[in-house]
């Protein structure tokens, strides 16, 4: 089985910093997701990690560790716009659909 | 470049009917899924398919249909529908190529059952 833990809601400052966590236990591991969503929108792709380490794109960068099932999203500079939901997602060896967390609704104050 | 596009965007039913949420992508894409997001549960897969004439279920396919006779099309039916089945659903394609290959998302039909 496999089962993917976000925190449901979290709050920040506009221009400061947060993390968001993600724990898997899961049946294998062959890459972990991170994407976007805005109220009534499609999910949108942010980030991949396959292998232990931080991947930095811009202000967003994930972490993995697979030998804690770990993963963080870390967002610098809030900004208004990046209130919206943050959805992790698990990847199980071979051509295996995504499964994804619940989401961490994520709201950014002034 | 259009993309994974769903139709329709929104639909209001009657409990019994059948309801079918089209999803076409012009990406060629082998796989294509479909997921529903509701409160509480997130993105729950409904059926996948790996190519045209192959389907496969997921987490959550009673109550639903699918088939895939063409690359570019993967229909979603619910034969009966329910008020469980109030919904969003989201169409997404994929050409599996690596490990590292994210799915793409349409931009969802909100379903009410009444």
């Amino acid at each position: 089985g496999q089962n993917i833990d976000q925190p449901t809601e979290m709050t920040a400052t506009e221009g400061a910093i947060v993390q968001i966590n993600c724990t898997y236990q899961t049946s294998g591991f062959n890459g972990l997701f991170w994407y976007q969503q805005h109220a009534g929108e499609a999910p949108t792709f942010l980030s991949y990690n396959v292998l232990d380490g931080l991947e930095e794109k811009g202000r967003f960068s994930s972490f993995l560790s697979r030998s804690k099932g770990y993963s963080y999203l870390l967002l610098k500079e809030l900004q208004m716009k990046d209130s919206a939901s943050y959805l992790c997602a698990v990847r199980s060896p071979g051509n295996t659909p995504l499964v994804f967390g619940k989401g961490t609704r994520l709201s950014v104050i002034a | 470049d259009a993309g994974i596009t769903q139709s329709p965007r929104y639909k209001i039913t009657e409990t019994g009917r059948q309801v079918t949420l089209m999803c076409h992508q012009t990406w060629s894409h082998s796989y294509m899924f479909w997921y529903r997001q509701d409160l509480g549960h997130g993105l729950r897969l409904i059926y996948y398919s790996a190519a045209a004439d192959i389907t496969d279920k997921g987490e959550v396919p009673d109550g639903y249909v699918v088939s895939r006779s063409k690359t570019e099309n993967f229909p979603l039916t619910l034969e009966s529908a329910t008020r469980s089945q109030t919904s969003v659903y989201f169409c997404a394609s994929s050409d599996y190529t690596g490990s590292g290959n994210t799915i793409y998302f349409g931009e969802g039909s909100w379903l009410t059952v009444v």
